[in-house]
């Protein structure tokens, strides 16, 4: 079975602190692709990245971070220098196969204060 | 451009009534979804088309029907409105299951059901 587990379920920081929000996964699939979104209380659903089963490169983008790591099914999510405008639901989600459906993870809010 | 866009993004109804929300993607992709998140925010699929062909369709009661007039088109239409069905309905789309295609799915706005 597929699933998808975020385990915080809201995080507080203060501005400028460096926080993450872990994903774990389950999949007995091989090939498998994982996403976080983010849910910003405009309630629209953005896109963040994208990670391929067999790509365990991490990434930076800004103060983004992305860390994959297939041995312990993980895909952390770590914001650095944490600002107001990162408050957020975010949300991990897996995807078996290209046209599939999106599992997603139950969502971490995120509430940062100035 | 606006990518997916959906109509109308806030919807109040009372019970029993039937209603529909329209979906459309001008970003040339053959699939599209539509997805419910419940009050507690907990995203779910619901259906999916490919070229106007149902792919997707989960366990969700039958007063749900979609409707795929074209490959940029996906509407939802809703039958007798029952308190339970208040949520926020998400059109998504995708390139699909085309081998090699970018299968990130854009999601759109949304449409805040709520059924008094």
């Amino acid at each position: 079975a597929q699933k998808v587990t975020q385990a915080q379920t809201e995080i507080s920081v203060v501005e400028k602190e460096d926080v993450t929000l872990d994903c774990v996964y389950e999949t007995r699939d091989t090939t498998y692709y994982l996403f976080w979104y983010k849910q910003p209380p405009s309630g629209e659903l953005v896109f963040l990245i994208r990670r391929n089963s067999f790509d365990e490169q991490n990434e930076i983008s800004g103060r983004y971070s992305w860390n994959f790591q297939k041995s312990t099914s993980s895909f952390n999510f770590t914001i650095t220098a944490s600002q107001v405008v990162d408050s957020a639901v975010y949300f991990c989600a897996l995807l078996r196969g290209a046209g599939t459906a999106l599992i997603f993870g139950k969502g971490t809010t995120l509430s940062v204060s100035s | 451009d606006t990518a997916v866009s959906q109509t109308p993004k806030y919807l109040v109804t009372q019970m029993g009534n039937d209603k529909s929300i329209k979906c459309e993607q001008n970003l040339g992709h053959d699939t599209m979804y539509w997805y419910k998140q419940d009050s507690k925010k907990f995203l779910k699929i619901m259906f999916s088309y490919n070229n106007k062909e149902l792919i997707i369709n989960e366990t969700v009661p039958n007063r749900f029907s979609p409707k795929s007039p074209d490959k940029a088109h996906l509407n939802l239409h809703i039958n007798s409105l029952e308190l339970g069905d208040s949520a926020v309905y998400f059109c998504a789309s995708s390139s699909g299951a085309l081998a090699g295609a970018t299968d990130t799915q854009y999601f759109g706005p949304g449409t805040r059901l709520t059924v008094l």
